[in-house]
């Protein structure tokens, strides 16, 4: 099983500041990577796949990099709705894992 | 519109059973891969099961292997899983989610809101 894990768990972070989050595969998932954005009760959203194609509808301040083992989602200027729990997820092979979760809250 | 909308949920005893659905609008659902995914109260996404279009490959989570069978009808549109032998820790919300397969997996790029499962005597 491809373990993910992801840092930092929370992160408090200004209105208009930037927000750098990092996942790490335990073995290379190539660019199979995934991020998803989950606000409370409410179903994920896709946000990047590819490790940085960003999907329908996702505003520009989000990005994806990397590839292989080391991956990151920055939000350039972070608005009030961006405030979520974001996920990572590998899809290299069909035993899908996510990683634990960035939750980004207001500083 | 592209739509999924779970039913089934509810609460169960220990070692009961319970068959979630799944119902797909909006696009043809007959040439997408199909996944279960679930949350804990609190707790993080964890992936349950995968079917394919033809139902052709299917994967299971060894948490839930041997007690649950994913499985679709494509003429009505509709995913479902059956689940078996509930333990407390399978209490969670449970998501349909369309698989968009690159090469080998894919990723999920359409979800429902999900069903609520809770098992407790």
């Amino acid at each position: 099983e491809i373990v993910m894990t992801q840092s930092p768990a929370t992160l408090s972070v200004s209105p208009g500041e930037r927000a750098t989050l990092s996942c790490r595969a335990s073995q290379s998932v190539s660019s199979n990577l995934a991020w998803y954005q989950q606000k409370p009760g409410q179903a994920p959203r896709l946000l990047i796949y590819g490790a940085s194609t960003r999907a329908t509808g996702i505003p520009a301040r989000f990005s994806g990099s990397g590839s292989g083992t080391e991956f990151t989602l920055t939000i350039s200027s972070l608005q009030s709705e961006d405030f979520a729990v974001y996920y990572c997820q590998q899809y290299n092979n069909w035993l899908f894992t996510f990683g634990p979760g960035t939750k980004v809250d207001i500083k | 519109e592209v739509q999924l909308v779970e039913s089934g949920g509810g609460l169960v005893k220990p070692g009961g059973s319970l068959r979630l659905s799944c119902a797909a609008s909006g696009f043809t659902f007959s040439s997408y891969s199909m996944n279960w995914v679930r949350q804990a109260p609190g707790k993080g996404l964890e992936w349950v099961s995968s079917i394919s279009s033809s139902s052709s490959y299917i994967y299971y989570a060894d948490s839930v292997k041997g007690r649950f069978t994913i499985s679709r009808d494509n003429a009505k549109n509709s995913l479902y899983l059956q689940m078996n032998s509930l333990r407390a820790e399978d209490t969670a919300v449970y998501y349909c989610a369309r698989v968009r397969v690159v090469v080998v997996a894919g990723y999920m790029d359409v979800w429902g809101k999900g069903t609520t499962v809770t098992v407790s005597s």
